[in-house]
């Protein structure tokens, strides 16, 4: 009964290639978040959706697309990938109505991708 | 705007002595305060959570923080350190009117001596 699941846990990859990580929560929450945490433990905020709707679109290279088919469901996928987006990917989410964020947040258990 | 500061990347400690780990917080409105914490190679757990009711507040596994508003600080603290501590820490600040945005400290990692 895992709250925030992502799915793989680890993806080893060679450059230029495309890859996709999905996440589902099956707490009922409104808002799903990206998040990538590099080798320094830093967390940077990708993404944000409310309702399939993306409210947050941070500073993020247009290789990376976020994709919410349903409330429930983000997935992020990468065009092109390169050595620097090498790091740990975290999806989260919030019953915040997206435009507060003052709420708890529940992450899942991060996607490590190792690009070659 | 926002930001957070964790004073501390890291923190050595031994089993069984208090812990602190210190955190200020810059925001022009009413800030709600948080911590988390991440154990190897897992996601983040919320640890505790500030959003102006009691300005001690007290989490899971024993920590506490207290909300300083003249100070800016929001230090996370436990009287006793136990080996299963030992994690990453995460200092984070939201805003009732700053929209989507949740600012993280840049963490601490905890390590508990024997």
């Amino acid at each position: 009964d895992t709250a925030v699941s992502q799915t793989p846990k680890y993806l080893v990859t060679q450059m230029g290639n495309d890859k996709s990580i999905k996440c589902e929560q099956n707490l009922g929450h409104d808002t799903m978040y990206w998040y990538k945490q590099d080798s320094k433990k830093f967390l940077k905020i990708m993404f944000s959706y409310n309702n399939k709707e993306l409210i947050i679109n941070e500073t993020v290279p247009n290789r990376f697309s976020p994709k919410s088919p349903d409330k429930a469901h983000l997935n992020l996928h990468i065009n092109s990938l390169e050595l620097g987006d090498s790091a740990v990917y975290f999806c989260a989410s919030s019953q915040d109505p997206g435009q507060m964020n003052t709420g708890e947040l529940f992450f899942g258990e991060g996607s490590r991708l190792t690009v070659l | 705007a926002q930001s957070v500061t964790q004073l501390d990347s890291h923190v050595s400690v031994s089993e069984g002595t208090p812990v602190l780990l210190r955190c200020n917080y810059s925001s022009s409105y009413s800030p709600s305060l948080f911590w988390y914490v991440q154990h190897p190679n897992k996601g983040l757990q919320l640890l505790l959570k500030y959003t102006s009711a009691a300005t001690l507040v007290k989490g899971i596994n024993g920590f506490e923080a207290e909300f300083k508003k003249s100070e800016t600080s929001f230090h996370l603290t436990k009287p006793s350190a136990h080996m299963s501590d030992a994690a990453e820490y995460f200092c984070v600040v939201t805003s009732y009117s700053s929209a989507s945005k949740i600012i993280f400290g840049s963490g601490t990692r905890l390590s508990i001596r024997p």
